[in-house]
């Protein structure tokens, strides 16, 4: 199994609240992925990174931030919690080589907003 | 608009039987395409991939078709086996103008019946 740790596995918040997911990989690949899993709608891209402090925003960016100052982090911020912001949250990475594609996936974070 | 469209939510096979995953895409710039399998509980897992220079590709019991023309792509699982009851999602991917982005689908879950 690729290196990949997303913490918190869970989380219950409050609406406005900040919140800060994280995803820390061991397989030092440059690239880093941010997705939601909702259902009707699979797994759609929040931000992405392709390198230390290098992040673009995907399909889904409003009302998330994102950064990455170390190769094997990248942290999920959002500003000001909402309701519609309730999902699974997945990190991917994937390797240098050219299989840009081949994505490696988190086990995901629950959360809830209230 | 979903770029990647998975019309069946559910399908339901006997054990042994075909299973047969469609997909269609809109994008004329997609050029590789992935399924991807998910557990409950558990990130989406690579299952196989095919590039639009082919239109088939096999490993194992699983085999991906591509239609280029018709721009829809099938997963065929040949036995079908109850482990594999799981949501399968299609994705893809235009590496020569968003090479750093994958388009996931909605998801079509597959139960295998004994």
């Amino acid at each position: 199994d690729a290196g990949i740790t997303q913490s918190p596995r869970h989380k219950v918040t409050e609406t406005g609240t900040p919140v800060t997911l994280r995803c820390h990989q061991t397989e030092n690949h440059r690239y880093m992925y941010w997705y939601r899993q909702d259902p009707g709608h699979g797994l759609r891209l929040i931000h992405y990174s392709y390198g230390v402090k290098d992040t673009d925003k995907g399909e889904v960016s409003d009302g998330y931030s994102v950064s990455r100052s170390k190769t094997e982090d990248f942290l999920l911020t959002l500003e000001s919690a909402t309701s519609s912001q309730t999902s699974v949250y997945f990190c991917a990475i994937s390797e240098s080589t050219g299989l840009l594609e081949k994505l490696f996936f988190g086990s995901g974070t629950q959360l809830s907003v209230l | 608009d979903q770029q990647v469209k998975q019309n069946s939510p559910s399908l339901s096979v006997q054990e042994g039987r075909i299973s047969i995953l469609n997909c269609d895409y809109t994008n004329s710039m997609f050029d590789y395409f992935l399924w991807y399998k998910k557990y409950p509980a558990e990130g989406p897992t690579f299952l196989i991939s095919i590039s639009s220079i082919k239109d088939k590709n096999e490993d194992g019991r699983f085999t991906v078709f591509l239609n280029k023309s018709a721009k829809h792509l099938s997963l065929h699982i040949v036995p079908s086996q109850p482990g594999d009851s799981a949501v399968y999602f299609c994705a893809a991917s235009a590496r020569k103008t968003s090479y750093d982005k994958v388009i996931f689908g909605p998801g079509t879950s597959l139960s295998v019946i004994p």
